[in-house]
Parts: C-alpha cells; sequence; structure tokens
C-alpha cells in the first residue's frame, strides 16, 4: 500500500521567512519516485521536482530546496525568503516502479501555504 | 515546453445535458491522464490512456466516457452528470505509455465544471 502524509494542513509566514512543508511517505516497494507540486489558486499542478528513491541527496533550486531522507520516509520542501507568489497547496506524491499500481501518482492532502506581505 | 491545454476553462451544465471535455499537449506524451479534483481535495485519478489505449479505469461512473482519438488529444464526455460531480478537471500527460509510469506528469490547468 502506498501513503503520503502531510500533516501540515495550513501554514501562514510572512514575507521573507523561510518555511518547510512536511511530507511522509509509506510503502512497500524498496524503488518509487517521489514528486512535489504547486497548485495555485488558478487550478493548475505545476511540477517541482521528481526524486528517485535511490537519490538521497538534497536538491536546490533557487529559493527551493529539498531534503529527502530515506531512513525517515520523508521528503521535505523548503522554501527560502518566501514570496507573496509561493502562495498555493503544495502536494506531496509517490508513485511506484512496479505492479499494478505502476503510473498511479499517490497524492499527500496537501498543504495550503499562505505568504502574506 | 511542458505544456497541457485544456477547453472549456469553465463549463455550467444541467443534469440533462450532454457536454465533452478537451485536452490536448503536442509534447509526444505517450501516456494521458483524466482527475477530479474536489476543493480542499487532492487529485484522484479517473482514467489512464496509454499509447491511445484505456489502460486504467478507477471504477468511474458510465456517465464519463472518456476518448482518446490520437495520441495528442483526450477527450472526456459528460451525460446526465450528478451535482456532486462538480469539480475542477485536470488532464496531464507523461512521456512513456504506463511501461514508463514514473515519469513526471505535466498538468493542464483544468476545467471548472458547475453541475446544476
Amino acid at each position: 500500500a502506498q501513503k503520503v502524509t502531510q500533516a501540515q494542513t495550513e501554514i501562514s509566514v510572512v514575507e521573507k521567512e523561510d518555511v518547510t512543508l512536511d511530507c511522509v511517505y509509506e510503502t512497500r516497494d524498496t524503488t518509487y519516485y517521489l514528486f512535489w507540486y504547486k497548485q495555485p489558486p488558478s487550478g493548475e499542478l505545476v511540477f517541482l521536482i521528481r526524486r528517485n528513491s535511490f537519490d538521497e541527496q538534497n536538491e536546490i533550486s533557487g529559493r527551493y530546496s529539498w531534503n529527502f531522507q530515506k531512513s525517515t520516509s520523508s521528503f521535505n520542501f523548503t522554501i527560502t525568503a518566501s514570496q507573496v507568489v509561493d502562495s498555493a497547496v503544495y502536494f506531496c506524491a509517490l508513485t511506484p516502479t512496479r505492479g499494478s499500481t505502476l503510473g498511479r501518482l499517490y497524492f499527500g492532502r496537501g498543504t495550503q501555504l499562505t505568504v502574506w506581505p | 515546453d511542458t505544456e497541457v491545454t485544456q477547453t472549456p476553462k469553465h463549463l455550467v451544465m444541467g443534469m440533462t445535458n450532454k457536454k465533452s471535455l478537451k485536452c490536448e499537449q503536442h509534447m509526444g506524451h505517450r501516456a494521458m491522464y483524466w482527475y477530479k479534483q474536489k476543493a480542499k481535495k487532492p487529485p484522484e485519478l479517473m482514467f489512464v490512456y496509454s499509447y491511445e489505449k484505456l489502460s486504467i479505469n478507477e471504477s468511474v461512473p458510465s456517465r464519463f466516457s472518456p476518448e482518446c482519438p490520437n495520441s495528442s488529444l483526450l477527450n472526456l464526455h459528460l451525460h446526465a452528470l450528478q451535482p456532486e460531480d462538480s469539480a475542477l478537471y485536470l488532464c496531464a500527460s507523461s512521456r512513456s505509455g504506463l511501461a514508463g509510469g514514473t515519469d513526471t506528469q505535466y498538468f493542464g490547468p483544468g476545467t471548472r465544471l458547475t453541475v446544476l
């Protein structure tokens, strides 16, 4: 069974604060991919990152960084110096690499991030 | 270019109407998806087409009828919908067919459907 938990339902910060969005997952598969998507009020899901379970290197892209820790089954997302445009719902998702669940994205419930000016 | 387009952006329909949602991608992707998303919930998978063949149907009611006329186009035909079917309908595509089902799914902007 695949499960993704985003325990933070809503987070509010003031502009320029750093914020970390948590993602914890459960899977029996030894290989899988993890994703983060951003969904602004307009509705489109915007792809942010895809990470192979074999690759535990942290990644940084501008103000965004991701911390993947297989030992704790977590794939956390940090936004540094947040901006109002970062306000959105952020989804963490997992897809296995084999079996009948191949091709399915298992989403967490999402975290609503609000950045105040 | 990772663009998936969807039309219309908004749709209001009565329970007796027949309407269609359209999704298009020109990235050469071989898998296309329909998702339904209710407010404050994650997207729920409805259908997956792989190489223009229906590969996954998540037990969706028959009032939703998908169609994949060619590798770039995906339709969702709607008939006799219920008010609880009101939602955001998202289309997505990914590079490989289901055999490469770990590829990134790129989403369109969605169609906001209201059923009266």
